[in-house]
């Protein structure tokens, strides 16, 4: 089976540079992926790494470490619209299905 | 590109009576396509996964013969949630992956606005 471990909340203000962390255990691996959800509406898919290292995406960025079992999703120079859930999702099984993370409430203050 | 929709978007019905809930893929070809559901505050859980033309795959726990999936084409997964309880009222989410072509987007899934079912 798989599960993920992610805090439940984070606060920064507009500007700053916040982290957040995802550790997983899995029996199958093929990636790590992140989604953004806003309240009412559908995941939107932000990354994926199947490699270790960081994968930048303008604003975003996510890093993998696959000995550590360990990724996280950097958001730099917040804004208010970043306010939103953010799920790490592990892809896997045979089907590569995701199973997410419980997700992170990030508040971006003004 | 790589747009899902599902409808309806919101559904109320009453305890007892069946629901059914399409996804769609727009402008792509989904080989596989996921259901997922969603509680308040929490996390997506997958239910089951599809692929077009052959039963589901049930996660654990989740009754087969109590929301049944149809993937009849490579376009159009269907769930139906049968003799609904106000239990099963949540928010249902499909996502659609147009296959394992290789590269890393072969994984990413695509995800529809959702269906918020409320049964009173």
């Amino acid at each position: 089976g798989q599960s993920l471990e992610q805090p439940s909340e984070v606060t920064a203000v507009e500007g700053a540079i916040v982290q957040i962390n995802c550790t997983y255990q899995t029996s199958g691996f093929y990636g790590l992926s992140w989604y953004q959800q806003h309240d009412g509406g559908a995941p939107t898919f932000l990354s994926y790494n199947a490699l270790d290292g960081l994968e930048e995406t303008g604003r975003f960025s996510s890093f993998l470490s696959r000995s550590d079992s360990y990724g996280y999703l950097l958001l730099q120079e917040l804004q208010m619209k970043d306010s939103a859930s953010y799920f790490c999702a592990v892809v896997g099984g045979s089907a590569r299905q995701l199973t997410f993370g419980s997700g992170t409430q990030l508040t971006v203050l003004p | 590109g790589a747009v899902v929709s599902q409808h309806p978007s919101r559904v109320i019905c009453k305890s007892g009576t069946s629901v059914k809930i399409e996804c769609r893929s727009l402008d792509f070809q989904a080989t596989t396509m996921f259901w997922y559901r969603q509680f308040p505050k929490q996390s997506l859980m997958l239910m089951a996964t599809s692929n077009e033309g052959s039963k589901a795959t049930y996660e654990q726990g989740v009754e087969k013969d109590k929301f049944l999936i149809n993937h009849a084409s490579l376009t159009l997964s269907t769930l139906t949630v049968t003799s609904a309880h106000p239990e099963d009222s949540s928010f249902y989410i499909c996502s659609a992956r147009p296959g394992l072509a290789g590269g890393k987007h072969s994984y990413e899934q695509y995800f529809g606005p959702g269906t918020r079912l409320t049964v009173t």
